[in-house]
Formats: structure tokens, sequence, C-alpha cells
């Protein structure tokens, strides 16, 4: 199965201010995945990212509070825009490999912690 | 994707087997069966799928009942390191097909002394 690389592994952030998550993996996938765990919670999806097109978000999720990118088909970023005590979360990646028979990866997760 | 119903806790006492049920009763013909672990301050760990056979793997046996409304996770010979939150979810296709992963609240595994 695919390896991911998930950086920060933790911050601690002012509120107003943004943050980027990074998510790289060791092969090249066709879907990757964007959730958010809050404290003591599920996984909650945010967003799913192609290459190539834009992200596609789930209710209650928008574009301007969470961007994403997708450049190539290794590599995608998170973005927490203008963040309040609220976004302190555990925000995971999670991809869907090529013929993999192991479902899907996650990410160690990034533990945001908003001040 | 088809709900599901866990349990919001067990507990299970090491060595002994772990049988988790999942109650997934709208379940779709073209629907899977997965579960997923997330031990904490970890990502959830992939453990097993199935659409309608019974599955078994190095981790766990996945027993799937007849009209498929329902299914159970057993973990052989539970340890320690067992204890986490176990998620059971259904899906539209099997590994090589993709889409969302939709979890629930899981359940909470403690495997004790």
């Amino acid at each position: 199965s695919a390896v991911i690389s998930q950086k920060p592994s933790r911050d601690i952030c002012q509120r107003g201010t943004s943050l980027t998550i990074q998510c790289q993996v060791d092969s090249q996938v066709t879907m990757m995945f964007w959730y958010r765990q809050q404290p003591g919670q599920s996984l909650t999806l945010i967003a799913t990212a192609n290459q190539g097109s834009e992200a596609t978000y789930e209710s209650g999720f928008v574009i301007d509070k969470f961007p994403i990118s997708r450049p190539n088909l290794t590599f995608s970023t998170l973005t927490v825009s203008n963040m309040s005590p609220e976004d302190s979360s555990i925000y995971l990646c999670s991809v869907a490999g090529q013929g993999s028979i192991y479902g899907y990866t996650f990410g160690s997760g990034t533990r945001l912690t908003v001040v | 994707d088809a709900k599901t119903t866990q349990p919001p806790s067990m507990d299970c006492a090491e060595g002994r087997a772990a049988n988790l049920p999942c109650n997934h009763s709208t379940i779709s013909g073209n629907e899977y069966v997965y579960w997923y672990r997330q031990i904490h301050s970890q990502g959830p760990q992939y453990i097993i799928h199935g659409l309608k056979n019974n599955e078994t793997n190095e981790m766990a046996s996945l027993i799937i009942t007849e009209d498929r409304k329902s299914s159970t996770l057993i973990l052989p010979h539970a340890t320690l390191r067992d204890t986490a939150v176990y998620y059971c979810i259904v899906r539209v296709g099997g590994g090589t097909s993709y889409g969302k992963l939709t979890f629930g609240q899981g359940t909470i595994l403690t495997v004790h002394p």
C-alpha cells in the first residue's frame, strides 16, 4: 500500500492566521481525500482532490476556508484559513491507490491547536 | 453509501477473541463492507473488507451474514495493542474502485490484561 508523509505533524497557531498542511505520497494516486477529526469525534470528510481539477467539497466545507491544491499525482496541500479555536482538530489526508487491494491509506495526521 | 450501526464500546480480555458487530441493514448489492481501526493519535488503518463471502487475513476475520445486513469483525487473539476505535464502513466498490469513505462513530474496543 502507499506510504503517506504528512507535514507538519502538529502546530499551534494564532487565531486569524492560516496554516498549510502538506501530504506527500510515495506513488502516483488518482484520488486524495482530506478529513477533519475534531476532539473526541469521528472523521469527517472535507473534500476530495483529483489531479488537474477543482476539489469537490462536502456539505459544510467551503473553498475559501479550506483551499486545496493538487499539482500532481503524488502531492496535495490543504490550507486552513483565517483560523479560529473551533478549527482545532486533527487533519488527515488519505489516498486510494491504483490497483491496491488494501483500500485506503491514511497519513498520520496534523494536530492543529488554534489559540 | 449505507449507514452502519455499531455499539459505542466493548471490552475484551487479552488473548481472547474480540467479536465486533456491525449492522448495515440498508446495504445495497454493490456495496462492500470495510473495517478500519484508529489507534490513539494515529491515522486509521485498513483491516479487512468483503462483499458477501467471509474473509480472513493476517489481522482478522470478517463474517458477513447471508442477507448481508450485518457483519462481525473477529480479532482471534486480542492483545493490548488492539485497543482502538474500530470503524465499520459500507461503500460502493472494492479495493480498486474509488470514492469517499464515510466514518460513523465506531466502537471503542478496550483490551484488558
